[in-house]
């Protein structure tokens, strides 16, 4: 039980496009979601907090216009990366929270040329 | 603010051998404290979690104790083997109901047949 989804795993797109990751719990419903994003050599960075209905809490330093996080139900959120650039490049990973712990998504590699 | 640090940075050791991973942090106002395993460009698989109120867990052949006043945690491996090479992540849990986690950079660690 517990598993988290992520999709898609693996994108590589231009500079100036936008890119969907989407994020689901599979076998129970997530009062909250968060996104993190990891770099190289890195530890995981908390960017936001998402609960379903209402909008995100983001972390200081992280662009809310620019990574769109919407959370319509108990089972998906899904976080866009509006005119990514090179330096957006990383590694993002979910967790769903079913109220006492967060489950963590396998991540999605995200390059941006 | 919360900041956790994991030493060593990289750890190889051959097979067989017993070992330790060190986590410390900042602030000793945790909820919890919780280590996972993160293989190459994979998610996070949770290992343990210590309760606040907790001084060690163990699970096979791992075991990991927590010493909150002095903002320490060490997660003991034994017996290593090839298959358990791989980046470890200490992160902890504040006060507060926030779920938020605040993760180290991690241990990588090389387990040479």
């Amino acid at each position: 039980g517990a598993v988290v989804s992520q999709h898609p795993s693996r994108v590589i797109c231009k500079s100036g496009t936008s890119v969907k990751i989407e994020c689901r719990s599979l076998d129970f419903q997530a009062t909250t979601m968060f996104w993190y994003r990891q770099f190289p050599k890195q530890s995981l960075m908390l960017m936001a907090t998402s609960n379903e209905g209402s909008k995100a809490t983001y972390e200081q330093g992280v662009e809310k216009d620019k990574f769109l996080i919407n959370h319509a139900s108990l089972t998906l959120s899904t976080l866009t990366v509006t005119s990514a650039h090179p330096e957006d490049s990383s590694f993002y990973i979910c967790s769903a929270s079913d109220g006492g712990t967060q489950y963590f998504g396998p991540g999605t590699r995200l390059l941006v040329l | 603010k919360q900041e956790v640090t994991q030493i060593p940075a990289a750890l190889s050791v051959p097979e067989g051998e017993n070992l330790v991973l060190n986590c410390s942090f900042t602030d000793s106002a945790i909820y919890n404290l919780q280590w996972f395993r993160q293989d190459p460009g994979k998610g996070l698989t949770s290992l343990l979690l210590i309760q606040s109120s907790q001084r060690e867990q163990t699970s096979g052949r791992l075991n990991a104790s927590l010493d909150k006043s002095s903002g320490r945690s060490t997660l003991y491996i034994a017996a290593s083997q090839p298959g358990d090479s791989a980046t470890y992540l200490c992160a902890v849990r504040g006060l507060g109901g926030s779920e938020k986690l605040v993760f180290g950079k991690g241990t990588k660690l090389t387990v040479n047949p």
